[in-house]
């Protein structure tokens, strides 16, 4: 079945304890990307990836790193989680850039 | 950055009643999409939208794609249950970036 599946589905954490949530996609597709979902503001990109080894920001990348080792892994990183980065996450994936994604189940993410 | 306006918020219609939505942008997209997130899932595309101008069914749902690039509508007609859920537009001006709106939350009463 062609999916994209993310890990943990649900997570409390501490301020400033470092977190990985990981993405993985295997429908062989280039283009990957993280997205935050917050009440009233819709989705909003954090970083994308278009390819291997090629990773930009995207509106909202403050506190967060990616990477993109292989194609189909694009795991979020949280060096230092702070409250505000307290929200619904999804990652993404599409074969022909942003344009048609295919969207993970989510990852709830609780920083106190 | 960019922003979409989406509206309504929020709908509370009755099941077999026709709904509309739309989103406006002050800036052109070459692409508009519209995607639906049933309650603790991810989005999921429901019409994809690349000509200006177009219009574009899927099922009771039809989208266009405004001809100024500025702006898309979603009609979905003779309501069901199962459409309850929050929609989503989103532009795109190139192969990077998607930007979405703030959602419609649909509620139907049966």
């Amino acid at each position: 079945e062609a999916q994209v599946t993310q890990n943990p589905r649900y997570l409390i954490t501490v301020t400033g304890k470092k977190l990985t949530v990981t993405c993985s996609q295997n429908m062989n597709h280039e283009y990957m990307s993280w997205y935050r979902q917050d009440p009233g503001l819709g989705l909003r990109q954090i970083y994308y990836s278009m390819n291997v080894e090629v990773t930009d920001k995207g509106d909202v990348p403050e506190g967060y790193k990616v990477s993109r080792k292989e194609k189909r892994n694009f795991p979020l990183i949280l060096e230092s989680p702070s409250p505000n980065q307290t929200s619904l996450y999804f990652c993404a994936s599409g074969q022909s850039g942003a344009y048609e994604q295919y969207f993970g189940p989510g990852t709830r993410l609780t920083v106190t | 950055g960019q922003q979409l306006n989406q509206s309504p918020q929020s709908m509370f219609i009755q099941e077999g009643e026709d709904v509309s939505m739309n989103c406006t942008s002050s800036s052109i997209f070459n692409t508009w999409l519209w995607y639906k997130q049933d309650p603790g899932e991810g989005p999921v595309l429901l019409i994809a939208l690349y000509k200006a101008g177009e219009l574009t069914s899927n099922g009771r749902l039809t989208a266009q794609f405004g001809i100024t690039r500025k702006d898309s509508f979603l009609n979905i007609s003779a309501s069901i249950p199962s459409d309850v859920g929050i929609y989503f537009c989103a532009g795109s001006q190139g192969a990077q970036k998607l930007v979405f709106g703030q959602g419609t939350r649909l509620t139907i009463n049966p």
